[in-house]
């Protein structure tokens, strides 16, 4: 079955240093990953996506995600945490099922605090 | 929360009543979704369209309808049938249901609340 895990409910951080979300991922076929922020009542903000070639992808606000196939592994890593990266961060997987259609499926979310 | 805009921002329903959510994207994207969002549930399909007067049911369709008249607009109804309706819902879209690269954009969400 094709799924995202998000192993960390909340993850603390101070200002400055760095910042690891976790997530962790199964599916068949090639994956094709993604993660997104969620500032509180708001919408998802995409931040970043694999879909193939250099295994570390750089998105939006100086984030950037490491693909590692073998530990089937997408993590989101910010060289240093801002106060205002506090938000709630999510992965998915794209998923084709039958009759070639695409839907996302999504990990359970991760807090990110981070503390001046 | 780029070109889809979803309206009300806030929805109060009562018991037995029936609501319609609102989005409307101006992405000109084929593909359009809602999902539903509960706290530590991360977000599950309730309906999504490819095209004009098509659409799909997802993951969590009961006690919810929706319409697909015009490429910009997906409105989505609750129904008296749908039993624990406070939730926040999120509209979505992408270039194409099929291509499973495509980035999929987010309204801003509205939350509905039971009374």
């Amino acid at each position: 079955a094709q799924s995202v895990a998000q192993p960390e409910d909340q993850v603390n951080v101070a200002e400055g240093n760095p910042l690891t979300v976790k997530c962790t991922y199964s599916v068949s076929g090639n994956p094709y990953l993604f993660w997104y922020v969620q500032y509180p009542n708001r919408g998802l903000q995409f931040l970043l996506k694999y879909i193939t070639g250099d295994n570390l992808v750089k998105g939006s606000y100086g984030f950037e995600a490491e693909f590692n196939k073998s530990q089937t592994s997408f993590h989101l890593k910010k060289p240093s945490a801002l106060v205002s990266d506090s938000a709630l961060y999510f992965c998915a997987v794209s998923f084709t099922f039958s009759g070639g259609y695409n839907k996302l499926i999504f990990g359970a979310g991760t807090r990110l605090a981070v503390h001046p | 929360d780029g070109g889809i805009t979803q309206s009300p921002k806030y929805l109060f329903r009562k018991e037995g009543q029936n609501v319609t959510l609102s989005c409307e994207q101006n992405l000109n994207h084929d593909a359009m979704y809602w999902y539903r969002q509960d706290p530590g549930q991360g977000l599950r399909l309730i309906y999504y369209s490819q095209i004009v007067n098509d659409f799909q049911k997802g993951d969590i369709a009961e006690g919810y309808s929706v319409s697909r008249e015009k490429k910009e607009s997906f409105p989505l109804t609750v129904t008296s049938a749908q039993k624990n309706p406070t939730a926040f819902y999120l509209c979505a879209s992408s270039s194409h249901l099929a291509a499973s690269t495509d980035t999929q954009y987010f309204g801003p969400g509205t939350r509905l609340t039971v009374l």
